[in-house]
């Protein structure tokens, strides 16, 4: 089983929508969970860390934790164009590395 | 905008050629890492260090080798390239006193073995 999964997509989505991109994972030690986006032919960039439990918000993203499901889930509203890339989950393990979900390919349609 | 760089962004190379990745960050970050990603496919870590002459092998193996002689700069070298070898590298690095290891990627070299 791998630590992190994720849906590959592609998930289509008109203009506007509100978008939820999830990830599971298997450990429930980790601690620090994050949501990376990457453009196509781009390093991936960091868009939000939580730490355990709860939300975080930031502009239009969630970032939402669920430890007891071990389920992390970023939510989009207003979803735009723009915002069309993929989407990597990591979780920062017990090695005190990210271990990275597959990434989840969001297509904004205007 | 993260400080880290990487030369060159595309390579097409023949066979049996020796060659280089540059990697270099500005931020002063202790660890650096490199992953290989080919399309549509997740990150997988190749290397990584500590720090100055600290290399370690990561989860995936590689027939690349690096070093770390300055903090900021972390060079990959495949001796003899394979058309196998044909993905993108991406580089990284992070502060080790940070608890949540925020890594911080470059733009990536995309690299095509003939």
């Amino acid at each position: 089983q791998k630590e992190v999964e994720q849906d590959p997509g592609p998930l289509s989505v008109p203009e506007g929508a509100i978008v939820s991109l999830n990830c599971t994972y298997s450990n429930s030690a980790f601690q620090y969970f994050m949501w990376y986006r990457q453009y196509s032919r781009k390093g991936p960039e960091l868009l939000m860390y939580t730490y355990s439990s709860g939300n975080k918000e930031d502009g239009r993203f969630t970032a939402q934790v669920d430890k007891s499901s071990k389920y992390i889930s970023l939510f989009i509203r207003d979803s735009q164009p723009s915002d069309s890339a993929t989407y990597l989950c990591a979780v920062h393990n017990a090695g005190n590395m990210l271990t990275f979900g597959g990434g989840t390919r969001l297509m904004v349609k205007p | 905008e993260a400080d880290i760089y990487q030369t060159p962004r595309y390579l097409v190379i023949g066979t049996g050629k020796k060659i280089t990745l540059e990697c270099s960050q500005t931020m002063g970050h202790d660890k650096m890492y490199w992953y290989q990603q080919d399309p549509g496919m997740e990150l997988h870590l190749i290397h990584y260090s500590y720090g100055v002459n600290s290399t370690e092998k990561g989860d995936l193996s590689s027939e690349s080798t690096v070093s770390r002689i300055r903090t900021e700069h972390f060079p990959l070298t495949l001796e003899s390239a394979r058309p196998s070898h044909t993905s993108q590298y991406l580089c990284a690095s992070s502060t080790r006193t940070s608890a949540t290891d925020t890594q911080y990627f470059g733009p990536g070299t995309r690299l095509t073995v003939l």
